[in-house]
């Protein structure tokens, strides 16, 4: 059983354009969170999605940022007109309920703006 | 859902030793989960400890939790080099959606 699959693993982009960061969930999941890490800081929470609809979107930036998980396919977590803050780890997670129970994470996608 | 805080922000000890690193909140939880992540990766989940537990043990991995004193400790015993990663607990409470994470403890395991 494949883990939580993210791509691309490291991103590059210019100020001003857009990133789109994808997550396959595990087989059998249908919750999945996006968090971001700084350098040397936690993870800090910023969306969860159940199949077609945003659960809590509490933690994501009011502008540019964007994020679906759509009936077939992976969760995609998508950044317009990147700027240079938006650089850190991006690691997706999954759970096959919505339940208080262990997270599986991805190896994370990196995101560096130039 | 709330954050827990881990304690202390870092710690380096020898292979061979203990380790304890520490976990406070502030409401009540009905379980509260500690992660490891290496250098570079993804959170991998340790242990899920319930309210209604006091102690619980995974391998070298010992959990304790107060919910009285609104605590918990991890402890490894008989740390390894391959030990070293950042160490998140995370409490769940009611009403829960999400985990949320603090800065968590840095642990270092010289050889």
């Amino acid at each position: 059983n494949a883990g939580v699959m993210q791509n691309p693993r490291h991103l590059v982009r210019r100020r001003g354009q857009e990133a789109r960061l994808r997550c396959s969930p595990m087989k059998g999941h249908s919750h999945v969170y996006w968090y971001r890490q700084l350098p040397e800081e936690g993870l800090k929470f910023m969306v969860y999605l159940q199949k077609e609809n945003i659960i809590d979107e509490s933690g994501m930036p009011k502008e540019r940022f964007s994020a679906e998980f759509p009936k077939e396919g992976p969760s995609i977590l998508r950044i317009q007109q990147v700027v240079r803050g938006d650089s850190a780890a991006y690691f997706c997670a999954s759970s096959p309920t919505g339940e208080a129970g262990e997270l599986f994470f991805g190896e994370g996608s990196r995101l560096t703006v130039l | 859902s709330q954050q827990g805080e881990e304690d202390p922000q870092a710690l380096s000890i020898q292979e061979g030793e203990n380790a304890t690193m520490n976990c406070s909140y502030k409401t009540s939880i009905n379980n509260l989960q500690w992660y490891r992540q290496n250098s570079g990766r993804g959170l991998v989940h340790l242990i899920l400890i319930r309210s209604n537990e006091r102690e619980k043990h995974s391998g070298r991995l010992r959990v304790t939790l107060d919910t009285s004193k609104k605590s918990s400790s991890l402890l490894i015993t008989a740390s390894r080099a391959a030990d070293t990663a950042s160490y998140f607990c995370a409490p769940v409470g009611g009403g829960y959606n999400k985990l949320i994470f603090g800065a968590g403890t840095r642990l270092a395991v010289h050889p």
